[in-house]
């Protein structure tokens, strides 16, 4: 079993929807949790990340941590055809150099 | 600034052959990582360089090889190439290598490599 899923998708939804992305985990050393944006061609760029539980939020998008169900979640809202693109979340443990955990992604297509 | 650097953009291999990849890092920053992405497994860390020395190594047998230079250039080497192999490998520098916990890591778009 893998330290990380993530739901591969695809997953499409049409413009101005609220988007929910999601990630389980197993590792409860993980106290870092990032959520990435890759485009095709490109390599993944960082949208936020969050330290231990609870939320962040950052324009429209939203971190939401439950480290009790070892759960998180990405929500973007008002979704634009511009958020199409894989999403990638990553975990890590703290103390030191500790290497990042990734999951698999779900590809996002946002219909106009 | 310039951004993460990956030579070559694509790349096809035969089994059995060797490849190297290059990766340049941004400018300043001496922590180099490696990823091998693929569909069914996702982003997986190969290793990581810091002032030339490897520092953290995942999960990948020894045909997985790499180096950096004293300026923080880095190459990754696959020997004895297998079908599996191919994939989308990825460099990401960042400044030490310690706020990449953080997501403080910057990706390059990365190699394209087919073994055929």
């Amino acid at each position: 079993q893998k330290e990380v899923e993530q739901d591969p998708g695809p997953l499409s939804v049409p413009e101005g929807a609220i988007v929910s992305l999601n990630c389980t985990y197993s590792n409860s050393a993980f106290q870092y949790f990032m959520w990435y944006r890759q485009y095709s061609r490109k390599g993944p760029e960082l949208l936020m990340y969050t330290y231990s539980s609870g939320n962040k939020e950052d324009g429209r998008f939203t971190a939401q941590v439950d480290k009790s169900s070892k759960y998180i979640s990405l929500f973007i809202r008002d979704s634009q055809p511009s958020d199409s693109a894989t999403y990638l979340c990553a975990m890590s443990s703290s103390g030191g150099y500790q290497k990042v955990t990734f999951g698999t992604g779900t590809k996002l297509q946002v219909i106009p | 600034k310039a951004g993460v650097t990956q030579t070559p953009r694509y790349l096809i291999k035969t089994r059995g052959q060797q490849v190297t990849l290059s990766c340049s890092p941004i400018s300043g920053h001496r922590s180099v990582s490696w990823y091998q992405q693929t569909p069914g497994q996702g982003l997986q860390f190969l290793f990581e360089y810091f002032s030339e020395t490897q520092r953290n190594k995942g999960n990948f047998p020894g045909r997985f090889s790499g180096r950096q230079f004293s300026n923080s250039r880095s190459e990754m080497n696959v020997s004895t190439l297998e079908l599996g192999d191919s994939a989308l490998y990825l460099c990401a520098s960042s400044w030490t290598g310690t706020g990449v916990i953080r997501g403080e890591q910057y990706f390059g778009p990365g190699t394209r490599l087919t073994v055929t």
